[in-house]
């Protein structure tokens, strides 16, 4: 338990869809994160977010939005995805301000795209 | 964010030590070196980081070389759990984001 929690965990959906993961994290921290990960490829970067504004877009395609409304939520909404988004979709989250400061990982939500 | 260069994979037996290698020769002096596992389909997981001296805590041990250019990730007695991906990162300390290559897949055996 690292204190990132990411719901639902397991999520299937059809290319019409509209469908939004959550992230939380109960740490205090104030930056957070959205990575994607898909079979056989590392962890790519999408959104970073720091104290609720957005400083990072890894050219991430419209139909994924994210949404941070405070600094301990994560929203990533979906919508019209393709099956080549299917994916494990990772949130993360650290503190920032000091030299170090590591990122602690939610469990992510898997998704398949129909 | 520095470059770093693992071997893809490595066996171990189990209630040996797991030793984890990582060169990192372009690190920069504000960069500091980050430990991360994955196991199968589960968020990666922290582990250790340092930026010149050696550092243990519960989970492992980091060796970093005296020029910075390389480090070792120790599991001092591996078990079954600790097969994953390990993953070295190196980062500047303010930096943000992380920087994930494609690791070392331990496979600890009985």
């Amino acid at each position: 338990e690292t204190g990132v929690t990411q719901t639902p965990r397991h999520l299937v959906m059809g290319m019409t869809n509209k469908k939004s993961l959550k992230c939380e994290q109960h740490l205090g921290h104030n930056a957070m994160y959205w990575y994607k990960q898909s079979a056989k490829k590392p962890l790519e970067l999408m959104f970073v977010y720091n104290f609720k504004e957005q400083t990072e877009n890894n050219s991430v395609p419209s139909r994924f939005s994210p949404e941070c409304p405070n600094s301990s939520h994560l929203f990533l909404h979906l919508h019209t995805l393709q099956p080549e988004d299917s994916a494990l979709y990772l949130c993360a989250s650290r503190r920032t301000g000091g030299e170090g400061e590591t990122q602690y990982f939610g469990p992510g939500t898997r998704l398949l795209v129909l | 964010d520095a470059k770093t260069t693992q071997p893809p994979s490595m066996d171990c037996a189990e209630g040996r030590a797991a030793n984890l290698p990582c060169n990192h020769s372009t690190i920069s002096g504000n960069e500091y070196v980050y430990w991360y596992r994955q196991i199968h389909s589960q968020g990666p997981q922290y582990i250790i980081h340092g930026l010149k001296n050696n550092e243990t805590n519960e989970m492992a041990s980091l060796i970093i070389t005296e020029d910075r250019k390389s480090s070792t990730l120790i599991l001092p007695h591996a078990t079954l759990r600790d097969t994953a991906v390990y993953y070295c990162i190196v980062r500047a300390g303010t930096a943000s984001k992380l920087t994930f290559g494609t690791g070392t897949r331990l496979q600890v055996t009985l």
